[in-house]
């Protein structure tokens, strides 16, 4: 069962910063949240993770909140791109080794 | 350059007809999965292997098999018994010496069409 709850869509103007929630109110002390966007009939790729503090890189900051249920993924200025399906995952430690549960997304439309 | 390679791409079953697909890593990568994706929907793992000669049940195993006999190959079998097969299957690693990151790098997807 997903981890991970999502709105099923959202709109962004161009330019304007897209911020993506994402609720995991039953994630564990040492499960890590990912965020991955998925161009239609593509691989997903990967953009940024976290475990409790907040995370920035050069595609986007990962705002969690203090008692990790739940977190925003921001695109600080969003183009036509970036339009494309954004999964938050729980990753969750099993048998030695990883299991990546994925929810159904936020499909992302930036308008121009 | 690195990355993972699936194949075919595309590909068309008679039904009651075994298919293999192959996902070949070059990332020197312990850890591979395997996904199914259905129209509109998230993710859903089939099986996942942490190193070689052993792989283990996803949470939608039932009607498919997979190997593990080298590092960089982990070919997913989707056999007659599977009831719905028709999907998009994507094909994963993950560095699993790097467990504070180590994350999913994903192939472009092999979609099978049960006919």
């Amino acid at each position: 069962d997903a981890k991970t709850t999502q709105p099923t869509s959202m709109d962004c103007a161009e330019g304007r910063a897209a911020n993506l929630p994402c609720n995991h109110s039953t994630i564990s002390g040492n499960e890590y949240v990912y965020w991955y966007r998925q161009i239609h009939s593509q691989g997903p790729q990967y953009i940024i993770h976290g475990l409790k503090n907040n995370e920035t890189n050069e595609m986007a900051s990962l705002i969690i909140t203090e008692d990790r249920k739940s977190s925003t993924l921001i695109l600080p200025h969003a183009t036509l791109r970036d339009t494309a399906v954004y999964y938050c995952i729980v990753r969750v430690a099993t048998s030695g080794t990883y299991k990546y549960i994925f929810g159904t997304g936020t499909r992302l439309k930036v308008l121009a | 350059d690195g990355g993972i390679t699936q194949s075919p791409k595309y590909l068309f079953r008679k039904e009651g007809q075994n298919v293999t697909l192959s996902c070949e890593q070059n990332l020197n990568h312990d850890a591979m999965y395997w996904y199914r994706q259905d129209p509109g929907q998230g993710l859903r793992l089939i099986y996942y292997s942490q190193i070689v000669n052993d792989f283990q049940k996803g949470d939608i195993a039932e009607g498919y098999s997979v190997s593990r006999e080298k590092k960089e190959s982990f070919p997913l079998t989707v056999t007659s018994a599977q009831k719905n097969p028709t999907a998009f299957y994507l094909c994963a690693s993950r560095n699993a010496r790097r467990s504070n990151t180590g994350e999913l790098f994903f192939g472009e997807g092999s979609r099978l069409t049960v006919l």
